[in-house]
């Protein structure tokens, strides 16, 4: 069966940090990969999502980016963390029917 | 851009009152999902709406998805505490990925 995993649970990181958060995929092959970020009792923002291998699609510009460096790994990333990074962020597969298995979320403090 | 609007944003019930949540789209819908988070935790897939006037049911939860396909539905009967949590509708996107309602934040009181 698939499952997907992200760590860390939790992060507090001071402005200017860099950022490095992973999900890997396990039990299937090309899977779309997103991410997204959550706000404290908001909705879902979708920040990037993946077709494949070195394939990054960016919904909103900011100062984070993300990397598909393996067909069942992604990465989010940020070089200089803002206070306004903080949220629960989301990591999410799914094939073709576009039915989304989320992880279980990294929720990052930036102070 | 595509947008999927979900109504009420709150809900505050009593235990064995009824709740339900709409999701409306301007354009047609190839379908629609609906997920559900709890406190703290991840939003998880509850179900798929494909057909015009399609209803479905998993134990107390009815959902609907309406009849052009711009709108639906997810009705609970008789909430229970473990009923709490975040609805969320979402529509499939024109690039393939999914567009997310803001969600139902749904508190149920004992």
């Amino acid at each position: 069966s698939q499952t997907i995993h992200q760590w860390p649970a939790t992060l507090v990181q001071p402005v200017g940090s860099p950022l490095s958060l992973e999900c890997t995929v396990e039990g299937t092959s090309n899977p779309n990969l997103y991410w997204y970020r959550q706000a404290a009792g908001r909705g879902l923002q979708l920040l990037f999502y993946s077709v494949g291998i070195g394939q990054i699609s960016s919904e909103v510009p900011q100062n984070l980016s993300a990397s598909r460096p393996q067909d069942r790994q992604f990465i989010l990333s940020s070089k200089k963390l803002l206070l306004s990074d903080s949220g629960f962020y989301l990591c999410a597969w799914d094939l073709a029917k576009n039915i989304q298995y989320f992880g279980a979320g990294t929720r990052l403090s930036v102070l | 851009g595509q947008q999927v609007m979900q109504i009420p944003q709150y809900q505050h019930v009593q235990e064995g009152e009824d709740f339900t949540t709409y999701c409306n789209s301007s354009t047609t819908l190839s379908n629609i999902q609906w997920y559900k988070q709890r406190p703290g935790g991840h939003p998880v897939f509850l179900i798929q709406l494909v057909k015009s006037g399609e209803v479905k049911k998993q134990k107390r939860l009815t959902f609907q998805f309406g009849e052009a396909k711009k709108n639906s539905s997810l009705h609970i009967t008789a909430t229970q505490t473990t009923d709490v949590g975040t609805y969320f509708c979402a529509a499939g996107g024109s690039q393939g990925n999914l567009i997310f309602g803001k969600g139902t934040k749904l508190s149920v009181k004992p």
